[in-house]
């Protein structure tokens, strides 16, 4: 089956500092994968959708300057969290489109605590 | 009002019972329609995918939509502890790459043993 690959699954970082969470697709290619935030015991938020070759799409209120996202090829995308404050700490999840059959693919999250 | 509304529960059942899930929603262009699973501190994973009304069954897992109603709902038969989880209901309405998933908030099931 369709399978994505999300690292790390837990980071904690200093204020100030950015993070880097990388999201591989590994037996399939994603031309689009999706990046969602979660707040705990709430609903997945979608933040962006990434797609390769070019600038990702944001939903509205998403800062795209604090979260940039790089989609530099069919298997890979990654979000980067610059200059993070304590308010950014969430559960971070990306999801691609595999085949059909497998409808949409998540990663396994990354829990993200800034300090 | 949401796009997509689900009882957020929680539902708890005793271990063996037969639990239904539902989603409303008001898009009609929503033509697909999935079932994710999560567990605490994990990404979701796909349980059902459906596409547009009509019934679908997997092993426990039955999922069933009406678009005229604009209702979807996932059954559990002969539940079990491991199924304690959130269910999340999904639904997109374009069927190439670049569809957005819109969830539903989530309802979370506690299956007691």
């Amino acid at each position: 089956g369709a399978v994505v690959s999300q690292h790390p699954s837990r980071v904690i970082c200093k204020s100030g500092t950015s993070v880097k969470i990388e999201c591989r697709s590994l037996d399939f290619q994603a031309t689009t994968m999706f990046w969602y935030r979660q707040f705990p015991k709430q609903s997945l938020m979608l933040m962006a959708t990434s797609n390769e070759g070019s600038k990702a799409t944001y939903e509205q209120g998403v800062e795209k300057d604090k979260f940039l996202i790089n989609h530099a090829s069919l298997t890979l995308s990654t979000l980067t969290v610059t200059s993070a404050h304590p308010e950014d700490s969430s559960f971070y999840i990306c999801s691609a489109r595999g085949p059909v059959i497998y409808g949409y693919t998540f990663g396994s999250g990354t829990r993200l605590t800034v300090v | 009002q949401k796009e997509v509304e689900q009882d957020p529960g929680p539902l708890s059942v005793p271990e063996g019972a037969i639990v239904s899930l539902n989603c409303t929603y008001s898009n009609s262009a929503f033509q697909y329609f999935m079932w994710y699973r999560q567990y605490s501190r994990k990404g979701p994973e796909l349980l059902m995918y459906t596409y547009s009304s009509g019934n679908k069954e997997d092993g426990r897992f039955t999922a069933q939509v009406d678009k005229s109603s604009k209702y979807i709902s996932l059954f559990i038969r002969d539940s079990q502890p491991s199924d304690s989880a959130t269910y999340l209901c999904a639904m997109s309405g374009n069927s190439g790459n670049t569809g957005k998933l819109i969830f539903g908030q989530g309802t979370t099931l506690q299956v007691k043993p």
